[in-house]
Order: structure tokens, then sequence, then C-alpha cells
């Protein structure tokens, strides 16, 4: 059964902390995986990792994807409370239905 | 300029109800989605659909029913709603079904 699971599931941060999120899974016929950030609303995109060992950047977030131990990483360096959030990872797979299978996310609280 | 839009932001209904939510999409994209996310924030796929294929996740009820009346818009009429129909449901899109989806602002559904 394909799976994807993230750790951990809550976490409570003081600001200008460094966290990781992990994400690992077990899918059929893989494509690329996927991190959203959600807020109050909707899941807002924030990488896609397509080829493992290269890391993708954006400002004080990184990601990083291992296909061979089949598993992400999602990086905040020097947190602030607007990085308080629910971090989703989804997996995309070729075929099917559930193209975009999510896993249940991490609960990110970042305090002053 | 809102790039997925879904109407309306709240509805609350009666069990037994039939009851239809809209979703538009101004970016171009030739494929959309419906998830449904639970009181747990896990996002699961019910449907996925462009203008040549639709597909179901076989575990949603028949009552769940998606129409598109042209590409850039996808439905959803759901006949008589139960109490477990309780969530948020999320539209989404992309351009092709492999690509990043975007998501809409999501819809509360509350069936009392």
């Amino acid at each position: 059964e394909d799976k994807v699971v993230q750790s951990p599931l809550s976490l409570v941060v003081h600001e200008g902390d460094t966290v990781t999120l992990n994400c690992s899974y077990e899918v059929t016929n893989f494509r690329s995986l996927l991190w959203y950030k959600q807020e109050k609303k909707a899941p807002t995109f924030l990488f896609m990792l397509t080829s493992s060992g290269i890391e993708k950047k954006s400002g004080r977030l990184s990601s990083i994807l291992d296909k061979k131990e089949l598993f992400s990483i999602l990086n905040i360096t020097a947190t602030q409370t607007g990085d308080s959030a629910i971090y989703l990872c989804a997996v995309n797979r070729l075929t099917g239905a559930n193209n975009l299978f999510f896993g249940t996310g991490t609960r990110l609280t970042v305090i002053p | 300029d809102t790039a997925v839009s879904q109407t309306p932001k709240y509805l609350v209904t009666q069990m037994g109800n039939d009851k239809s939510i809209k979703c538009e999409q101004n970016l171009g994209h030739d494929t959309m989605y419906w998830y449904k996310q639970d009181s747990k924030k896990f996002l699961k796929i019910m449907f996925s659909y462009n203008n040549k294929e639709l597909i179901i996740n076989e575990t949603v009820p028949n009552r769940f029913s998606p129409k598109s009346p042209d590409k850039a818009h996808l439905n959803l009429h759901i006949n008589s709603l139960e109490l477990g129909d309780s969530a948020v449901y999320f539209c989404a899109s992309s351009l092709k079904s492999v690509e990043t989806q975007y998501f809409g602002p999501g819809t509360r559904l509350l069936v009392l």
C-alpha cells in the first residue's frame, strides 16, 4: 500500500531556531515529491523535487530528495512566527486517481 | 487576480440536502482536481479531470459527482448529504496532470 509519512507530527520552536521536517514515502510509479505550506486556507506550493541530491532553495527554506532511501527533508533556518503553518509533503505518481498523494503534515508553531 | 477560486467559502446545510460547490481557474490549466480535507488535516484526492478523462478515486461515494461545463470550471455536486461529508473541500488545477498543482481557498462544508 502506498504511503507518505511525515515527522514529527507537530513541532514548537522559538524564533531564530532552525527546523528540519521529514517526509518518507513508499509509492509505486514515483514521479516527484512536492512540499506545500498550509496556513489558514489553501496549501501553497513550496518546492517540487524530482532528482536525488539536488537542493532546492528559496530564501530561508530549502529541501532535498533522496530517491534511494525514499525520503525528503525540508529545512527552515532562522524561523519566524510567520513560518507557523502545517507543512504538507505530497508524492506525484505517474498513474492513477491519487496522482498527488499527501502525507498527514507537520504542524509547526514558532513562538516569539 | 485570484488564480483558483471557489464558491461558496462556507456552506452549512441539513442532512439529506443536495448542494454544489463551484471552482474556476484562470491559469489556462487543463487539469482540475477536487480534494477533501478532514478534521485531522489529511488531504485526499477525490477526482482529477481534464478535457479528455475523468479519474475517480474509487473510495468516493457516488453521491459526489464532478461537473465541468468548460475547461476553466470543475464543479462538485453532492447528493443526499451526510454528517460525514463535513470537511473542507479544495479545488486545484495544474497545467498537466503531472505538473505542480495550485489550490483554491477551500470551501468549508458543515452538515447538520
